[in-house]
């Protein structure tokens, strides 16, 4: 069974540029999550969807951060302008719901 | 505020001690508990579970933790330490049982050899 898949694994940007990272769940799990990494804290809960509906965004930093699962698959979060305090690791994990998670080996994001 | 308190950021074992890594819970109501390990440059792996079950839970890898109500504990042991097991570890709550993990900041292990 393939496992969660992120990309890309690095990237590096601006300040004030946008940046969006891709998340494919493993095959059958209809929950999905966003998490933010910070070096040095453990991951933070920024988005939890049920197949294509969002179950909770209350960590999400809606005047910058849009996340979306379109057709309850794959998922897409971007940064828009990004700052310098987001850079961290954004993790994507998935699962059957609630069941145990699943993570990807994440995406570093690097803003300077 | 629901939170994890992991006391100590950094623990260091020699190989073949005792490893202990400790994890608080901040609820009257038991959670669901769960114990991660990352490698660096990987993404979280899940050492074990606690969902309401045998207060014991054992793991992969040799890790166990015992969950205790009275402490609000969930202290994650491993008898005897290998090199292999020096990584980041994170404790995380699941205070409402439906997916929304509140994650420690997380204990680096060190093995010395």
């Amino acid at each position: 069974e393939a496992g969660v898949a992120q990309s890309p694994r690095y990237k590096i940007i601006e300040k004030r540029q946008s940046v969006a990272f891709w998340c494919n769940p493993i095959s059958g799990h209809a929950t999905l999550y966003w998490y933010q990494q910070i070096l040095g804290q453990g991951p933070k809960l920024l988005i939890q969807f049920q197949n294509n509906g969002v179950v909770d965004d209350s960590q999400l930093p809606k005047d910058r951060f849009s996340a979306e699962r379109l057709k309850g698959v794959d998922s897409t979060l971007k940064i828009q302008p990004a700052k310098l305090e987001d850079s961290a690791v954004y993790l994507c994990a998935s699962s059957r719901p609630n069941n145990e998670q699943f993570f990807g080996p994440g995406t570093r994001l690097t803003v300077l | 505020a629901q939170s994890v308190t992991q006391l100590g950021s950094h623990v260091s074992v020699s190989e073949g001690a005792l490893v202990l890594l400790r994890c608080n819970y901040s609820s009257s109501v038991p959670p669901y508990l769960f114990w991660y390990v990352q490698y660096p440059n990987q993404g979280l792996q899940l050492l074990l579970k606690y969902t309401s079950a045998a207060t014991l839970v054992k793991g992969i890898n040799g890790f166990e933790a015992e969950f205790k109500k009275s402490e609000t504990s969930f202290h994650l042991t491993k008898p005897s330490a290998h090199m292999s097991d020096a990584a980041e570890y994170f404790c995380a709550v699941d205070y409402n049982q439906g997916g929304k993990l509140i994650f420690g900041q997380g204990t680096e292990l060190s093995v010395k050899p």
